[in-house]
């Protein structure tokens, strides 16, 4: 039973434009959540997170909205730069559960010039 | 820091032969985490550390795969026999006490092939 989903796995976007990811979940005990970012021959590098209790999280180009009625959450980008292009995860945490975090199956993004 | 180092990069076995993949975590770390990223079924928790005591080995596919962390600064993971199916990147991650909202540091992954 998949706890977080990613349902699209690819998606492509014109440099300037742009992207959201999407990311939906099913346990509402999550109390946090969190996108990477990964190239490919590397880890996974962590991007942004946001707590339950908030509904948007913002770091420059990347925000992160979490509507917690649908269990949703999204990664917008703005403006994608072609440098954006990577395999973006989801996770998700709960306090108390020693750092354990659960990942959706990732998004390819792909930005053209 | 150096962050999470594993090795090797990349092992190619044979069906059947046993196979090591190390991982030394950032020094000060509570956590350790092994992770197995394959396309169906994205990066699955195989099983984490704290403290090197494991704490939940629930992810762990099958009785042929055993995971150790005798000290703070070394893992091991070790699949006996390998098969096919185990083609895959496994990654290590260490994390601190109380930090899971900050990520965790993921190393550059072992990626698997085994014929």
């Amino acid at each position: 039973d998949q706890q977080v989903k990613q349902n699209s796995p690819s998606l492509s976007v014109q440099e300037g434009r742009i992207s959201i990811l999407n990311c939906d979940y099913t346990n509402s005990m999550f109390d946090y959540f969190l996108w990477y970012k990964k190239y490919p021959a590397e880890g996974p590098t962590f991007l942004i997170s946001i707590s339950s209790i908030k509904d948007k999280n913002e770091d420059g180009r990347f925000t992160v909205f979490l509507n917690k009625s649908a269990k949703h959450l999204s990664l917008h980008i703005v403006p994608s730069q072609p440098g954006d292009s990577a395999v973006y995860f989801c996770a998700a945490g709960t306090l108390g559960a020693g750092n354990m975090l659960t990942f959706g199956g990732g998004t390819r993004l792909m930005v053209k010039p | 820091d150096a962050g999470v180092i594993q090795s090797p990069r990349h092992e190619v076995t044979e069906m059947g032969q046993e196979v090591t993949l190390r991982c030394k975590p950032i020094s000060g770390h509570d956590y350790l985490f092994w992770y197995r990223q394959t396309m169906m079924r994205g990066l699955e928790l195989l099983i984490y550390f704290n403290n090197n005591v494991p704490i939940d080995d629930s992810g762990m596919p099958e009785d042929r795969f055993s995971a150790k962390m005798p000290n703070a600064s070394f893992s091991t993971l070790k699949i006996q026999p390998s098969e096919p199916r185990d083609s895959a990147v496994y990654f290590c991650a260490s994390s601190p006490l109380g930090q899971g909202y900050y990520g965790y540091t993921f190393g550059s992954g072992t990626r698997l092939t085994v014929v």
